[in-house]
């Protein structure tokens, strides 16, 4: 079964600290993603890696940043939380399936409630 | 740039009847794929159906089936015999470039009444 974790289902942190998001997936995949989710807004890409050591900017990378040491493991980094940081966020993964196909279906872990205050 | 429409906020469905959720997509990429994902409260994201931008057929996967309309860039999810459990947001997303990246709607939030 393909699986997903996230290191806190809730957290609350204050302005300004800095808040480390963990994601690991036992499925070997290549991809992996972190999104942000707003009522409303529908999911918004953050970041994405498709190697170690490689990430890429999504769509609304600003005030985030990644880092991915290991294949199974990406993190997400707040370095100075806000509150406009107070979201959901969730983690998912991909293997490379080409341009088309199964392949590149994204599994989601359960996400991570973060209130900050 | 590419979109994903899914023009209805909410909607209540009752047990046993099919519901049809709509999605419009935009994007001058010949080759892409569209997704359906389910998100009960508890908040996890789980994949429903695929269709891609070459497949002939509708995709279905057992009571979900995907209708697509190609030409009206429109790629509706059909929920048959809707169950309680049904109940959940659901959101359709569209590959874009090479890397799988996806780009979600909005969401349907679907309450199936007894």
């Amino acid at each position: 079964d393909v699986k997903v974790t996230q290191s806190s289902r809730y957290l609350v942190k204050r302005t300004g600290e800095k808040v480390f998001l963990e994601c690991v997936q036992d499925m070997d995949h290549e991809n992996m993603f972190w999104y942000r989710q707003d009522p409303g807004l529908g999911l918004r890409l953050i970041y994405f890696s498709y190697d170690v050591k490689m990430k890429e900017k999504g769509d609304i990378p600003e005030g985030y940043s990644v880092s991915r040491e290991k294949k199974e493991r990406f993190s997400l980094i707040l370095e100075s939380a806000s509150t406009n940081q107070t979201s959901m966020y969730l983690c998912a993964s991909s293997t490379l399936g080409g341009s088309s196909g199964h392949g590149e279906t994204q599994y989601f872990g359960p996400g991570t409630r973060l209130l900050v205050l | 740039a590419q979109k994903i429409t899914q023009t209805q906020p909410g909607m209540f469905v009752q047990e046993k009847e099919a519901v049809t959720l709509d999605c419009t997509y935009d994007t001058s990429d010949p080759s892409y794929g569209l997704f359906w994902y389910k998100q009960p409260s508890s908040g996890e994201m789980i994949f429903l159906i695929y269709q891609g931008s070459y497949d002939q057929q509708n995709a279905t996967e057992g009571r979900y089936s995907l209708n697509f309309q190609k030409a009206r860039k429109s790629a509706n999810l059909v929920i048959s015999a809707s169950q309680l459990g049904d109940s959940a947001m659901y959101f359709c997303a569209m590959r874009q470039g090479s890397w799988g990246k996806l780009q979600f709607g909005a969401g349907t939030q679907v309450v199936v009444t007894p």
